[in-house]
């Protein structure tokens, strides 16, 4: 069974740019959820993604957008970067209609100067 | 709204000794309470969760629903127990939206 793979594992960008990140879910799992994780800190919740429509947001502004493909893969996008935008964005998945547990992703680590 | 609040950043042990890892909650609801732990160099994965009430490597977690705590123990803490813990909270259908604690750094001494 693969696991949550997630691209690029590092990347660096300058204020002002835009950046998409990808996700490939567990096999089998149609439910994905962005977060974002500060150094120092606990990963933030930014989305959830459940069929192709986004199923609950956290305190994100809107240049924070993403989208679910037939696949069940995803993209989170980010727009306007901020250096406070700094940070690693993990993915999870889950399978769908259960209470189960999120399987993360390694992360990719964004660098914003 | 709700919150997670993990008062330890580090907490370091002798192998052999009993572990507590303080895990506090506010939420209005009736949530459901997880532990998430992340080795070195390892993605964050489930540890337990307080509605399986199971013991996972010797850990165990009760909910106490009155203090609004899901501290996390070990009667004998193990070297490899060293990792980085966190307590997340999730409230009604919202599957994948976890509340995260700040983390707490468990480095067990030989």
């Amino acid at each position: 069974e693969t696991g949550v793979t997630q691209s690029p594992t590092h990347l660096i960008k300058t204020r002002g740019q835009q950046v998409t990140l990808r996700c490939s879910s567990q096999s089998g799992h149609n439910t994905v959820s962005w977060y974002q994780q500060a150094l120092g800190q606990g990963p933030q919740f930014i989305f959830q993604y459940y069929r192709e429509e986004e199923n609950g947001r956290g305190n994100f502004p809107p240049r924070f957008s993403g989208l679910q493909f037939p696949n069940y893969s995803s993209e989170l996008n980010v727009n306007a970067l901020e250096l406070d935008d700094s940070a690693l964005y993990l993915c999870a998945s889950s399978p769908t209609m259960t209470r189960g547990e999120l399987f993360f992703g390694e992360g990719s680590r964004l660098t914003v100067l | 709204a709700q919150r997670v609040t993990q008062p330890e950043k580090l907490l370091s042990v002798f192998k052999g000794a009993p572990v507590e890892l303080k895990c506090n909650y506010s939420y209005s609801g009736s949530p459901e309470l997880f532990w998430y732990v992340q080795y070195s160099r390892q993605r964050l994965q489930l540890l337990l969760r307080h509605i399986s009430r199971e013991s996972i490597k010797g850990f165990t977690a009760d909910l106490n629903k009155g203090e609004t705590s899901f501290h996390l123990k070990k009667p004998f803490a193990q070297e490899e127990d060293s990792a980085m813990y966190y307590c997340a909270l999730r409230e009604g259908t919202s599957y994948g939206k976890l509340t995260f604690g700040q983390g707490t750094i468990l480095t067990v001494h030989p």
